[in-house]
C-alpha cells in the first residue's frame, strides 16, 4: 500500500541554525500537505503543494514538491525556539484519505 | 480554534469499563476521521467517514467501535480496552477526503 516516509525522526539544532525535513512517497501523489504539532497540542495545517516542482514560502519556512510528485521538503531558515514541535507531511492519491508520515520532531536550544 | 471539539479531554478507564469519545465539527465538512497517536506510532489512522458512511477501517480491533450519526458528529465507543490502548485520540474533519484536515484537541486516554 501507499507509504509516506519522513526523515529524520528527530533533529536538535541551536537557535539560528537551519533545519530541513524530507518526505518521500512510494507512489505519485496528487498533493502533499504539511502540518505542525506543538508539544501538548494537535496537528495544525501549514500548507498544501499541488503542482510538480512547486515551491512555497511562509516567512522563514520553504516548502518544495518534487518534480515527480513523490517527495517534498520543509526547510526552516534561522530556527527560533517557537519552531519547536513535530512536523508531519501527509500525501494522498486521488480519492483516498491522507497518509501521514511519522513526523520529524524538532528541538531548538537557545 | 473551535472548529473541531472533542470531549472529554482526559479519560481514565479500567479495562472492563465502557466509555465513549465524542467529536463535533462546526465547519460544514463532509469527512471525519479518528486517529490514534502514541509515542511508537505517531499518527495512526483508525477510521474514515465520508458523508456519514465508513469508508476506511484500518484493521482496528473490535473493542473500538465508531459511530457517525450525522455529518457533524463522530463517536468512538470503547469497551474492554487494554493498557496498550492508552494514547491521544484525535478527531479530524475535512471538506472532502483529500482536502486539508482540521484536528480537534484530542482526548488523552489512560487505560488502567
Amino acid at each position: 500500500g501507499q507509504q509516506v516516509m519522513q526523515i529524520p525522526q528527530y533533529q536538535h539544532v541551536q537557535e539560528g541554525e537551519d533545519f530541513t525535513t524530507y518526505c518521500n512517497s512510494s507512489t505519485t501523489l496528487s498533493n502533499i500537505q504539511w502540518y505542525k504539532q506543538r508539544p501538548g497540542g494537535h496537528p495544525v495545517f501549514l500548507i498544501q503543494l499541488v503542482k510538480s516542482g512547486e515551491v512555497k514560502k511562509q516567512k522563514r519556512l520553504t516548502f518544495q514538491f518534487g518534480e515527480a510528485k513523490k517527495n517534498s521538503s520543509l526547510h526552516i531558515t534561522a530556527t527560533q525556539t517557537t519552531d519547536v514541535g513535530t512536523y508531519f507531511c501527509a500525501g494522498n492519491q486521488a480519492g483516498t484519505a491522507l497518509i501521514f508520515g511519522k513526523g520529524t520532531t524538532l528541538s531548538v536550544s537557545s | 480554534e473551535t472548529g473541531v471539539t472533542q470531549t472529554p479531554r482526559h479519560l481514565v478507564m479500567g479495562m472492563t469499563n465502557k466509555k465513549s469519545l465524542k467529536c463535533e465539527q462546526h465547519l460544514g465538512h463532509n469527512a471525519m476521521y479518528w486517529y490514534k497517536q502514541s509515542a511508537k506510532k505517531p499518527l495512526e489512522l483508525m477510521f474514515v467517514y465520508s458523508l456519514e458512511e465508513r469508508v476506511e477501517n484500518n484493521s482496528v480491533p473490535s473493542r473500538f467501535s465508531p459511530e457517525c450519526p450525522n455529518s457533524s458528529h463522530l463517536f468512538l465507543h470503547l469497551h474492554t480496552l487494554q493498557p496498550e490502548d492508552s494514547a491521544l485520540y484525535l478527531c479530524a474533519s475535512s471538506q472532502e477526503m483529500r482536502f486539508v484536515q482540521y484536528f480537534g484537541p484530542g482526548t488523552r486516554l489512560t487505560v488502567t
